[in-house]
């Protein structure tokens, strides 16, 4: 069981808007930072979004992230066939001084 | 450009130990920690610990501590992780990630290693 909670999967057609969750505790997203990884099958992940909602040069505007309270929220808008992945959140936790880990949530463009 | 370069695959017997390998190029090595975070076949992302690659320091999760090690050589830039007292539960991709970090000390991986895939088998 991975410490950070995320849905399992997520879908949507093209063009359409996806939320991915992430919930955590006082420890770790309660107080530090989060930030959301992307990895295709296959490949070594990518960061998209850190420092809670700040994205790396080069990644789309479609994907935003945002924060409230011990959950944190990734949202792609604009849904292309290429975003199919899995998406991962992160964060540091202070009782376990180590970072923790969503257990992913793979996302199908149907 | 930054880049970070693993060694190949590993295979192992259960109680041998492994030493994987990532040399960094693109940027000044000692500014910047190096992560480890490992991937077991279809399962999400464990971080395994960190290593600075200025003095050495390390620190590892609870969970490997007394089983890993972490170094680093400053003349080849590369850094090493190195567990011991394998198990067919450490068959996994094994990843290294730079550490960034800003002023408003949010901190992030990147960018990440392509991988090592270590298998522990009898």
């Amino acid at each position: 069981q991975s410490v950070l909670t995320q849905p399992p999967s997520a879908s949507g057609t093209p063009g359409q808007r996806v939320t991915i969750s992430c919930s955590g505790g006082s420890s770790n997203i309660g107080r530090k930072t989060v930030n959301w990884y992307q990895q295709v099958p296959g490949t070594a992940p990518k960061v998209l979004i850190f420092g809670n909602y700040q994205r790396p040069s080069g990644v789309p505007d479609r994907f935003s992230g945002s924060k409230s309270g011990t959950s944190a929220f990734l949202a792609i808008s604009g849904l292309q066939s290429e975003d199919e992945a899995d998406y991962y959140c992160a964060a540091w936790d202070d009782s376990l001084n180590a970072w923790v880990f969503g257990g992913g949530t793979k996302l199908t463009v149907l | 450009q930054v880049q970070l370069v693993q060694s190949g695959a590993e295979v192992r017997k259960p109680g041998a130990s492994v030493k994987v390998s990532c040399k960094a190029s693109g940027y000044t090595f000692t500014n910047y920690h190096m992560h480890w975070v490992r991937q077991a076949p279809g399962q999400g992302l464990e971080w395994m610990g960190i290593i600075d690659p200025s003095g050495g320091s390390t620190t590892f999760a609870q969970k490997f501590q007394g089983r890993v090690t972490m170094t680093r050589d400053t003349s080849t830039r590369t850094v090493y992780m190195e567990l011991s007292s394998l198990t067919s539960g450490d068959t996994a991709v094994y990843y290294c990630a730079r550490g960034l970090y800003d002023s408003s000390a949010s901190n992030w991986f990147d960018p990440w290693g392509q991988g090592t895939l270590v298998t522990v088998s009898s």
